[in-house]
């Protein structure tokens, strides 16, 4: 079974500053590995969807990485900005998605 | 991009009663959604799985008899909590996938349900 987890649970970063958010699988042989957002109360916001063939997927300030072989992936965020701070979480999966725990981020002004 | 558009966006109902909510998507059709729940300070966790027009998948330990899952169309999916008690209070996520694209999973805004 499939088990996803995001250390740290939480992370302040002064603004301006760049940082990686980090994701950890179990199973290495994953179909998607996809980033999210979520602000307090709201649903999710999908940011980037790496699939199982990709290495890497760019939009914007925002970076994901995915390294299937060491069970890792990593979302860059570059010169972070207050509206930034969100919980990010990672999932996995093809239909059925595994969630990671998240990592409540806040950007600091 | 696609859109799922879930309501309502939060309900406060009495123990015993039953809430329906619901799960549309807007721009595209999906034979399949998805029912997720979240407590606070936790992670996503799958319910089940509805199907248009045949039974739903519910996750081991998720009662089906409780969370009564219908997918008449193939724009909407509703879930209804019957019966509801204080511990089914929680935040209820629905997902679907515009299979058009390769965009990943479109999550609705998510319903918080509170039974007093």
């Amino acid at each position: 079974k499939q088990e996803v987890t995001q250390i740290p649970a939480a992370l302040s970063v002064p603004e301006g500053e760049n940082l990686v958010l980090n994701c950890s699988f179990t199973d290495s042989a994953i179909y998607n590995l996809q980033w999210f957002r979520q602000d307090p109360g709201k649903g999710l916001t999908s940011l980037l969807l790496i699939q199982s063939s990709q290495r890497e997927q760019t939009s914007g300030r925002l970076n994901a990485s995915l390294d299937k072989s060491s069970g890792r992936s990593t979302l860059y965020i570059a010169a972070s900005q207050p509206g930034d701070s969100a919980t990010y979480l990672c999932a996995e999966g093809n239909e059925k998605l595994t969630f990671g725990t998240g990592t409540r981020l806040t950007i600091i002004p | 991009g696609a859109v799922v558009s879930q309501h309502p966006s939060w309900v406060i109902c009495k123990s015993g009663t039953s809430v329906k909510i619901e799960c549309r998507s807007l721009d595209f059709q999906a034979t399949t959604m998805f029912w997720y729940r979240q407590f606070p300070k936790q992670s996503l966790m799958l319910m089940a799985t509805s199907n248009e027009g045949s039974k739903a998948t519910y996750e081991q330990g998720v009662e089906k008899d409780k969370f009564l899952i219908n997918h008449a169309s193939l724009t909407l999916s509703t879930l209804t909590v019957t019966s509801a008690h204080p511990e089914d209070s929680s935040f209820y996520i629905c997902s679907a996938r515009d299979l058009r694209t390769w965009d990943g999973y479109t999550f609705g805004s998510g319903t918080r349900l509170t039974v007093v």
